[in-house]
């Protein structure tokens, strides 16, 4: 069965502190992987996607992944986080087939100290 | 461009009543998903609705149902609220039907409480 799991449900950064997320994923072929962000009282905005070719991808806001398919995992990274990045993350994998349903993990809420 | 658009932002209900929340996709997207964010459970699958269609449903009862219109916004229809229907409803948009090349794009959600 298809899932994703994000081992950590918190993380706690200082500001200016690198930042890696962690996301592994159970997939039957090569998978479309997504992070996103969530802000309180917000809906998911989409950070950056994986669908095929280079593995380390750029997304917005300074962040990139990269995907280990020896590993089945799209970690979340960020050189340095900024006060405004504190939110929750979410890794997504999907859409299986032709089902357009994406699989999400629980999520990692991002605390980030002054 | 405008994102995906929901309406309303809040909706209270009382259990048994009926719910209607509306989502308009990103413009030139043919593909709406519903997702249900309810606490503890994490996001869950819906509906997905292409070009007036539903393709794919979760798992969930039957008073959950919804329609896309011909100008590609979807209306989502809960039935009998229950209090576990209280959540943030999320809705998404895609360029097309092969969803899976194409990212889906999310709304700021409808949050429903019952009382």
């Amino acid at each position: 069965a298809q899932s994703v799991t994000q081992p950590d449900i918190h993380i706690t950064v200082s500001e200016g502190a690198s930042l890696e997320l962690r996301c592994n994923y159970s997939y039957g072929a090569t998978p479309y992987l997504f992070w996103y962000v969530q802000s309180p009282g917000q809906g998911l905005q989409l950070l950056l996607k994986y669908f095929s070719g280079d593995t380390l991808v750029q997304g917005i806001k300074g962040f990139e992944a990269e995907f280990k398919r020896s590993q089945s995992s799209f970690n979340l990274r960020k050189p340095s986080v900024h006060w405004s990045d504190a939110a929750e993350y979410f890794c997504a994998v999907g859409p299986s087939g032709n089902t357009g349903k994406l699989i999400f993990g629980q999520g990692t809420t991002l605390q980030v100290k002054p | 461009e405008a994102g995906v658009t929901q309406s309303p932002t809040h909706l209270i209900k009382t259990r048994g009543q009926q719910a209607t929340l509306r989502c308009s996709p990103i413009s030139g997207h043919t593909s709406v998903y519903w997702y249900q964010q309810a606490l503890g459970l994490g996001l869950q699958f819906l509906l997905w609705y292409d070009e007036g269609e539903e393709r794919n449903r979760g798992n969930f009862p039957p008073r959950f149902s919804g329609r896309q219109f011909p100008n590609y916004s979807s209306e989502l229809n809960v039935n009998a609220l229950e209090l576990e229907d209280s959540a943030l409803y999320l809705c998404a948009s895609s360029l097309n039907r092969q969803g899976g090349n194409q990212p889906q794009h999310f709304g700021d959600g409808t949050r429903l409480s019952i009382l």
